[in-house]
């Protein structure tokens, strides 16, 4: 069945540190790649998303381009802030399909 | 404001007590989900809605109950709570225009603790 796989967490960075949280997925077909934030205490919302191959979803300054030769959607920001401490789950849905699969999430801690 | 709510927000019961845990969205999405978020194990689904009366199973349904008499509202029950139901549950939605490409909007979680 479909997966998806992130790597482990937590992952502890200082302000204006390169961010990469990778994620690769197993899917047939052609699904859609979506990466949601989780604030501490709140439920989740969505940071970016591609439908299709080559497409690169961007918000906030995060990144990601939806690779189906290597299956990936690696999640990069060129510059964290504190702020940007949360938990990131990447998730698939199969295109026109109902089920949703998450990944187990990264929680990011940025220090001052 | 276009929101997803759950009630109740905290829930601490005992085993086999029934309990429903409410979920409302007034954004008029066809698409309704119930999660359960477990440490080391992400978001996992346990049902799913497609339009009212329309549901089904999720990876996780056993021992939850759904029902979607309305298109707003969608409900959770366990029949039955155990105490390997104590996780933290998230509904969402989503608009499904283009099914599966659609962002699903979530709701604020219930903490729930079976003792």
């Amino acid at each position: 069945g479909d997966s998806v796989t992130q790597m482990e967490g937590p992952v502890t960075l200082s302000e204006e540190a390169f961010l990469t949280i990778n994620c690769t997925y197993t899917a047939t077909g052609y699904p859609s790649l979506f990466w949601y934030v989780q604030y501490p205490g709140e439920g989740l919302q969505l940071l970016l998303k591609a439908t299709k191959a080559d497409d690169k979803g961007s918000n906030k300054g995060f990144e990601a381009t939806y690779r189906k030769e290597t299956t990936s959607f690696h999640l990069e920001k060129g510059s964290v802030q504190v702020s940007d401490s949360a938990v990131y789950f990447c998730a698939l849905r199969a295109t026109g399909g109902f089920k949703t699969i998450f990944g187990a999430g990264t929680r990011l801690f940025v220090k001052a | 404001e276009a929101q997803v709510t759950q009630n109740p927000r905290y829930l601490i019961t005992v085993t086999g007590k029934k309990l429903t845990v409410t979920c409302s969205q007034n954004m008029n999405h066809e698409y309704m989900s119930w999660y359960r978020q477990d440490p080391g194990l992400g978001l996992r689904q346990i049902y799913y809605s497609m339009n009212v009366e329309v549901t089904d199973k999720g990876d996780v349904p056993e021992g939850y109950k759904v029902s979607r008499k309305e298109k707003r509202n969608f409900p959770l029950i366990l029949e039955s709570p155990s105490p390997n139901q104590t996780s933290l549950y998230f509904c969402a939605s989503s608009l499904e225009r283009a099914p599966g490409t659609d962002t699903q909007y979530f709701g604020p979680g219930t903490r729930l603790t079976v003792l």
